[in-house]
C-alpha cells in the first residue's frame, strides 16, 4: 500500500518568508510524527499527534513553528519569518497507535528539504 | 535533559567481521528505538525495545537493552556491504505521558569493506 508521503520534496525560500510543509500519512495511522534533520543538530524530533490533538509543542524549536492534523490524516508543518538556521529536512512519520505494541514501528515519508537562503 | 550517546561515531569494517555498535542514555526510559539511514534516503526503523534484557535480531543485527545500565547495543554479526548506512539510536522519555519526547544519538556511519 502507499507510504507516508511528503511534499514538496524541496522548497527553497527566502529568509523572512512563510513555508508550509505537508504530509499524508499511512490510512489508518492515528500517531504522526515531525522531526527535521540538519548538519547543525543532527536529527531532532518536533512534535507528534495522537489522532488531531498535539499534547506537547516543547519540542518546536521556537514559536514561529506551528503544526496542525486535520481529520486525523493529513498533517501541515507551518515556519513563519524563516531563517537561515531553519534550513534542514523535515521528516514525517506515522504509526499505527502511539501506546502500545503496535504503535512502534514508524514509517517515515522522503522528507521535505528546506533551503532557506 | 535527556543525553544520548552513541559510539562509535565512525566504523570501518570488513567484511564478514563482527562489530558492536553501544547507545548510552542519561536518564530512565523504557523505549528505545534503533534506525537506519542511507544516504540521501530517510529513515527506516530497524527495531524497538520497550523492556530490560529485551532483546531483537533481524538478519544479522541484533539489539539489547539494559535499562539499570541505560545501554542499548547493536550487534553486527558476518557484516556485509548491504549494512553500510548511518545506524541511530533514540530513547523515549515521558513514553506514557503527554510530554512524550524522543532524543536521537549523532548516529554512527558503518562502512562495510569487501
Amino acid at each position: 500500500g502507499a507510504g507516508v508521503s511528503q511534499s514538496p520534496s524541496n522548497k527553497v525560500t527566502e529568509k523572512g518568508k512563510d513555508v508550509e510543509l505537508r504530509c499524508d500519512p499511512i490510512s489508518g495511522h492515528t500517531a504522526l510524527y515531525w522531526y527535521r534533520q540538519s548538519l547543525g543538530q543532527g536529527l531532532e524530533f518536533l512534535i507528534y499527534f495522537q489522532g488531531n490533538s498535539a499534547p506537547d509543542k516543547s519540542g518546536l524549536p521556537s514559536d514561529r513553528f506551528s503544526a496542525e492534523r486535520t481529520g486525523g490524516s493529513v498533517s501541515t508543518l507551518t515556519i513563519q519569518r524563516t531563517q537561515q538556521e531553519d534550513s534542514a529536512v523535515y521528516l514525517c512519520a506515522s504509526s499505527l497507535r502511539f501506546q502500545g505494541p503496535l504503535a512502534d514501528t514508524q514509517y517515515f515519508g522522503p522528507g521535505t528539504r528546506l533551503t532557506v537562503l | 535533559e535527556l543525553k544520548v550517546e552513541q559510539n562509535p561515531l565512525f566504523l570501518s569494517m570488513q567484511e564478514g567481521k563482527n562489530y558492536t555498535i553501544y547507545c548510552n542514555y542519561s536518564t530512565t526510559s523504557d523505549r528505545l528505538y534503533w534506525y537506519r539511514q542511507d544516504p540521501g534516503k530517510s529513515l527506516e526503523s530497524l527495531f524497538v525495545l520497550l523492556s530490560n534484557g529485551a532483546v531483537k535480531q533481524e538478519g544479522r543485527l541484533m539489539a539489547s537493552l539494559d535499562t539499570k545500565a541505560r545501554l542499548s547495543t547493536l550487534h553486527i554479526t558476518a557484516a556485509v556491504h548491504d549494512l553500510s548506512a548511518t545506524y541511530f539510536c533514540a530513547v523515549v522519555s515521558n513514553s506514557g505521558g503527554s510530554n512524550y519526547k524522543l532524543t536521537f544519538g549523532k548516529g554512527t556511519l558503518l562502512t562495510v569493506n569487501p
